[in-house]
């Protein structure tokens, strides 16, 4: 079974600029996640998805990120504008729901602010 | 609070000997535990999941254990090898809500030839 999908791999952009993600969950999975992760931490739940409504937002900055998954299955997060402290790895996950416990991890986005 | 605490930061150890990694909670009301393994540039692998009832469960050479009474889990490494060189971070669910995942902040382990 092919795993969940992330483009681009790596992205480097100047303050203030906007950037997008995009993720493509393991196929079936009705939940998806995005999770930043900055170096040395653990990752930190941004949005929560199921199918394509949001469950938990509570900790994504909505004044510079957005995140939407229109067709219920792929998903792009965006930040705009972007800063300095955005630089981190975006993580995308996907799970079965209710069936599971089990959430499966992309490779990740490696973003740098500069 | 709900936290979850991992010890060491990190660890360096030479090929083919053990390590055990060590991972304290305070979530309420805990439904499980999780230890996943993170390699360098990839996202996190589940190496095991324990409920509540299960005090221990093995992936190979990866044996975690579970102590829900004092809120306390190891994850034991046995003949390491260089491939086991990544972030192992313990994770912890909710009951009602196992979508809802608290984090460690992973402890770095070095396997050396």
């Amino acid at each position: 079974e092919a795993g969940v999908a992330q483009s681009p791999r790596y992205k480097i952009i100047e303050k203030r600029q906007s950037v997008a993600f995009w993720c493509n969950p393991i196929s079936g999975h009705a939940t998806l996640y995005w999770y930043q992760q900055i170096l040395g931490q653990g990752p930190k739940l941004l949005i929560q998805f199921q199918n394509n409504g949001v469950v938990d937002d509570s900790q994504l900055p909505k004044d510079r990120f957005s995140a939407e998954r229109l067709k219920g299955v792929d998903s792009t997060l965006k930040i705009q504008p972007a800063k300095l402290e955005d630089s981190a790895v975006y993580l995308c996950a996907s799970s079965a729901g209710r069936t599971s416990y089990e959430q499966y991890f992309g490779p990740g986005t490696r973003l740098t602010v500069t | 609070k709900n936290q979850v605490e991992q010890s060491p930061q990190s660890l360096i150890i030479l090929e083919g000997k053990n390590c055990t990694l060590q991972c304290n909670y305070t979530v309420s009301p805990f439904s499980n535990l999780r230890w996943y393994k993170q390699d360098t540039g990839r996202g996190p692998v589940s190496l095991t999941i324990m409920t509540f009832s299960e005090n221990t469960k093995s992936n190979g050479r990866y044996t975690a254990t579970l102590d829900a009474d004092t809120k306390q889990s190891s994850l034991h490494i046995t003949a390491s090898q260089l491939s086991d060189s990544a972030s192992y971070i313990c994770v912890v669910s909710l009951l009602y809500n196992t979508d809802k995942l608290i984090f460690g902040t992973g402890t770095r382990l070095q396997v050396f030839p």
